[in-house]
């Protein structure tokens, strides 16, 4: 079946740190990769995505690239802020799919 | 425009009781999906609309759960007899189509609360 493995939380950061959340996942075909991002208090929002293999997704400095060899779409971000403070979630859906398939949520605290 | 609404936002109900949860999806979007995201099994599908249409209920945990969708718009959860363990937030989310790469969005979700 579909997989995906994040990297367990809690992260606690501080300001302009480098942020690195592990993803990998196990899927069949060409799946669509996501990460999501749930600020506290506020529903899932989708905050990049690639679509097949070597895409990189990037939205509001933070970058992932589909890794097809490595299966993984790890996700980073150089500086971190403290409105960064959120639950991030890898997920995919397969090719040709619809259904949502989500690690287990990372989160992160970044502290002034 | 307006996105994703749910209601309620909160629900706590007693054992045994019914209860609905209501989605209005985006104006125009015809996939509808409900998922469910509590502490011991993470986010987790439950079922997909195309149109009024429900061709994958795979992901509802019992039969106690149904769901129905009218005029390819408002959709509609429903949990006969609640058990402590369906306690959870319940999202919903609408697609411009399905399936494939269109993204996903979410509504606030339902936390729903069982005594």
């Amino acid at each position: 079946g579909n997989s995906v493995t994040q990297m367990e939380g809690p992260v606690t950061l501080s300001e302009e740190a480098f942020l690195t959340i592990n993803c990998t996942y196990t899927a069949t075909g060409y799946p669509s990769l996501f990460w999501y991002v749930q600020y506290p208090g506020e529903g899932l929002q989708l905050l990049l995505k690639a679509t097949k293999a070597d895409d990189k997704g990037s939205n509001k400095g933070f970058e992932a690239t589909y890794r097809k060899e490595t299966t993984s779409f790890h996700l980073e971000k150089g500086s971190v802020q403290v409105s960064d403070s959120a639950v991030y979630f890898c997920a995919l859906t397969p090719s040709n799919d619809y259904k949502l398939s989500f690690g287990a949520g990372t989160t992160v605290t970044v502290r002034a | 425009g307006a996105g994703v609404s749910q209601s309620p936002s909160n629900k706590v109900t007693e054992k045994g009781k019914d209860v609905e949860l209501r989605c209005d999806p985006i104006s125009g979007h015809t996939a509808l999906y409900w998922y469910r995201q509590s502490l011991g099994q993470g986010l987790e599908f439950l079922i997909y609309f195309q149109g009024n249409s429900a061709p994958d209920k795979s992901g509802l945990p019992s039969d106690r759960f149904s769901a129905e969708r009218t005029g390819g718009s408002v959709s509609t959860l429903t949990i006969q007899r609640t058990q402590q363990e369906d306690s959870a937030v319940y999202l919903c989310a609408s697609s411009l189509k399905s399936p494939g790469t269109y993204e996903q969005y979410f509504g606030p979700g339902t936390r729903l609360t069982v005594t």
